[in-house]
C-alpha cells in the first residue's frame, strides 16, 4: 500500500525555527508537494521538490531525499500566522497525489 | 488566485437524497479534481477530469458520480447521500498541461448528511 507519515501535531515558539518531517512509501515518485492549510480554509501550495536537495523560498525551505523516502519543511522566524496544518503529498506513478493526514503546527508567543 | 469557486459552500441534507456540488473555474484549465477531507485522513481523491466529458475514478469513488460538459464546470453528485459522506469537499485544478503540475484548491463545501 501507499503511505505518507507526518507527525500529528507540533508546538513551537514565535520567532523560532521548526522542522516538519514527512516519510513516504509510494508506487512510483513524480514529486513531493507541501501545502499549508489554515483552519476552515483550503490548502494553499507552498513548495514542490522532485530532485534531491533543498529548495528555499523566503522563510520556508523544503528538503527531499528520494533514496530515504523523506522530506522536511523548515519554517524560520516563526510568526503567529504560521499556525496552520501542513500537508505533505507525493505524486505517484499514476500522477495522482497521495496525501498525508497533515501536521497541525501551534505557535506560542 | 486560480479563479475557482464552489457552490454551495455549506449544505445540510438528509440520508437518501441526491446532492450535487458544483466547481467552477474561470481560467480554462484542463485538469479538475474532487477530493474529500475528513479528520485523521489525508485528502482523498474521488474523481478527476482531464477534459470535457473525460473523467476517471479516484481512490474513493463509490457512491459518487461526476460530469464535465463544459471546460469551466465540474459537478460532483452524491446519488443517494449517506452519513458517511458527511465531509468537506474540495475541488482543485492544475494549471498546465503537465501531469505533475501543481494543484490549486477551491474554498471547499461543507456537507452534512443527517
Amino acid at each position: 500500500g501507499q503511505n505518507i507519515d507526518q507527525p500529528t501535531e507540533m508546538t513551537a515558539t514565535e520567532g523560532a525555527i521548526v522542522q516538519i518531517n514527512c516519510t513516504y512509501q509510494t508506487s512510483g515518485f513524480n514529486g513531493l508537494f507541501w501545502y499549508q492549510q489554515h483552519a476552515g480554509e483550503a490548502p494553499t501550495f507552498l513548495s514542490y521538490n522532485v530532485l534531491d536537495g533543498l529548495e528555499e523560498k523566503g522563510r520556508f525551505s523544503s528538503f527531499l531525499s528520494r533514496s530515504k523516502g523523506y522530506s522536511y519543511l523548515l519554517l524560520k522566524e516563526l510568526q503567529m500566522k504560521d499556525s496552520a496544518s501542513y500537508l505533505c503529498a507525493v505524486m505517484d506513478s499514476n500522477y495522482q497525489l497521495i496525501w498525508g493526514a497533515g501536521t497541525k503546527l501551534i505557535i506560542k508567543p | 488566485d486560480a479563479g475557482i469557486t464552489q457552490s454551495p459552500r455549506h449544505k445540510v441534507t438528509e440520508t437518501g437524497t441526491p446532492v450535487t456540488l458544483r466547481c467552477h473555474q474561470t481560467e480554462n484549465h484542463r485538469y479538475m479534481y474532487w477530493y474529500r477531507q475528513d479528520p485523521g485522513h489525508g485528502l482523498r481523491l474521488i474523481h478527476y477530469s482531464y477534459g470535457v466529458k473525460d473523467t476517471d475514478k479516484g481512490e474513493v469513488s463509490d457512491g459518487y458520480s461526476v460530469s464535465r460538459s463544459k471546460t469551466e464546470d465540474f459537478l460532483l453528485t452524491l446519488e443517494s447521500a449517506t452519513s458517511s459522506q458527511t465531509s468537506v469537499y474540495f475541488c482543485a485544478i492544475s494549471e498546465g498541461t503537465s501531469d505533475t503540475d501543481t494543484q490549486y484548491f477551491g474554498p471547499g463545501t461543507r456537507l452534512t448528511v443527517l
